[in-house]
């Protein structure tokens, strides 16, 4: 198993410009979140899914879209590219627990920048 | 507002030593509580969790210190170790069929050989 990948690594935008961050894993996982990893603010959840045609907001979900139309694939789209948006961006897949917690496997990240 | 606080931001440890990392919460909703381990340029890993019924859970030299009535918790590493270098997360997740982690600040640990 790959288990989860996201792409691409690095990534620089312009001001007003829009991406999407691509997130994929091969574990069959319900659950798949974003996060985004700031120094001195930890990791902040941004959207999240708890399976295929379901999303849900986070704490910072303000400038950023997601869709679930996949078991596999859960890409965070930037719509308009701000500077506050540089950042390490995380994906994140677990299955959904059955009356327990379970561990959450995260991607290796996308370091974006936005000038 | 900051749900889980951590402290403290970095911490320097000779090798062999103790390294101690403290988190505090509010919210008394949260039922689990997960540390992870984050090396440079990599995403976190669970190192070790645990439930607010326990006490203290223990995996090797990493150790877990929960007081539920202070809503303290910590990570002890005994004998640390320069791989131990890393940044290090406590977080907390809300009871019930979810899982939305909410992270501390992080801890930079350095293990000096």
């Amino acid at each position: 198993n790959a288990g989860v990948t996201q792409t691409p690594k690095f990534q620089v935008l312009k001001t007003g410009q829009s991406m999407t961050l691509q997130c994929a894993q091969d574990m069959n996982h319900e659950y798949m979140s974003w996060y985004r990893q700031d120094p001195g603010m930890g990791l902040r959840l941004i959207h999240y899914s708890v399976g295929a045609g379901i999303t849900d907001q986070g704490e910072v979900p303000n400038g950023y879209n997601v869709s679930r139309s996949t078991t596999e694939d859960f890409p965070l789209r930037l719509l308009s590219a701000a500077p506050s948006q540089t950042s390490v961006y995380f994906c994140a897949s677990t299955l959904l627990p059955a009356g327990t917690k379970s561990e959450q496997f995260f991607g290796p990240g996308t370091r974006l920048t936005v000038l | 507002q900051q749900q889980v606080k951590q402290s403290p931001q970095s911490l320097i440890v000779q090798k062999g030593g103790i390294s101690i990392i403290n988190c505090a919460y509010e919210n008394t909703a949260f039922d689990y509580f997960p540390w992870y381990q984050q090396f440079p340029g990599k995403g976190p890993a669970l190192l070790i969790a645990i439930r607010p019924d326990v006490s203290e859970k223990k995996e090797g030299r990493f150790t877990i210190s929960f007081n539920k009535s202070a809503k303290q918790f910590s990570l002890h590493i005994m004998d640390s170790q320069p791989g131990d270098s890393a940044t290090y997360f406590c977080a907390a997740i809300y009871g019930g069929a979810t899982n939305k982690l909410i992270f501390g600040t992080g801890t930079l640990l350095a293990v000096q050989p």
